[in-house]
């Protein structure tokens, strides 16, 4: 079946420091790729998506690039601010050829941004 | 502007009490889905629903029961039979069964067994 793994948090950093949050996937088919932000008590916002292989999303900073090479999604942004702390969500979609119940998610990464 | 919206936002639920958790959408998205999330943890699928009338079980469905009556309404009970409802539960709609575009989430509630 189709399944998401990313990092486990809480993922500390200073401000303006270099952000990655690595995700990978195991799907069949051709998957769509997402990545969701949830701040507290909120939500879930989608941030970022891909549809098919090599292509970049891209929202408010963050990047992602469809690897289907090495089946990634790996979430990155340059210079992070303390108003991006968050739990950020990796999710696919196994799109017309399956997921009829849905996205699959990954379990979250906690992402605490320190001044 | 089109959206999920959720209400209440906090509930508060007695022993032994059903309670319904409301969602609404006015996105024509023909699919809808309810998670619950518990304290650190990820989402976990209860109901899903891909046209009027018709909903299937995720994977923690026992003590949940839904309806779809409308296309825009997916209403969550939590019954006296789930043991554990404290949580937050979060309400989702996608244009199609896929979803090659992703979800919209609504804003969550809150239940809290006291």
């Amino acid at each position: 079946g189709n399944s998401v793994t990313q990092m486990e948090g809480p993922v500390t950093l200073s401000e303006e420091a270099f952000l990655t949050i690595n995700c990978t996937y195991t799907a069949t088919g051709y998957p769509s790729l997402f990545w969701y932000v949830q701040y507290p008590g909120e939500g879930l916002q989608l941030l970022l998506k891909a549809t098919k292989a090599d292509d970049k999303g891209s929202n408010k900073g963050f990047e992602a690039t469809y690897r289907k090479e090495t089946t990634s999604f790996h979430l990155e942004k340059g210079s992070v601010q303390v108003s991006d702390s968050a739990v950020y969500f990796c999710a696919l979609s196994a799109g017309s050829g399956g997921g009829a119940d849905g996205l699959t998610f990954g379990k979250g990464t906690h992402l605490i941004i320190q001044p | 502007d089109g959206g999920i919206t959720q209400s209440p936002k906090y509930l508060f639920r007695k022993e032994g009490q059903n309670v319904t958790l409301s969602c609404e959408q006015n996105l024509n998205h023909d699919a809808m889905y309810w998670y619950r999330q518990d304290p650190g943890q990820g989402l976990r699928l209860i109901y899903y629903s891909q046209i009027v009338n018709d909903f299937q079980k995720g994977d923690i469905a026992e003590g949940y029961s839904v309806s779809r009556e409308k296309k825009e309404s997916f209403p969550l009970t939590v019954t006296s039979a789930q043991k554990n409802p404290t949580a937050f539960y979060l309400c989702a709609s996608s244009l199609d069964r896929g979803p090659r575009y992703g979800y919209t989430f609504g804003s969550g509630t809150r239940l809290t067994v006291v």
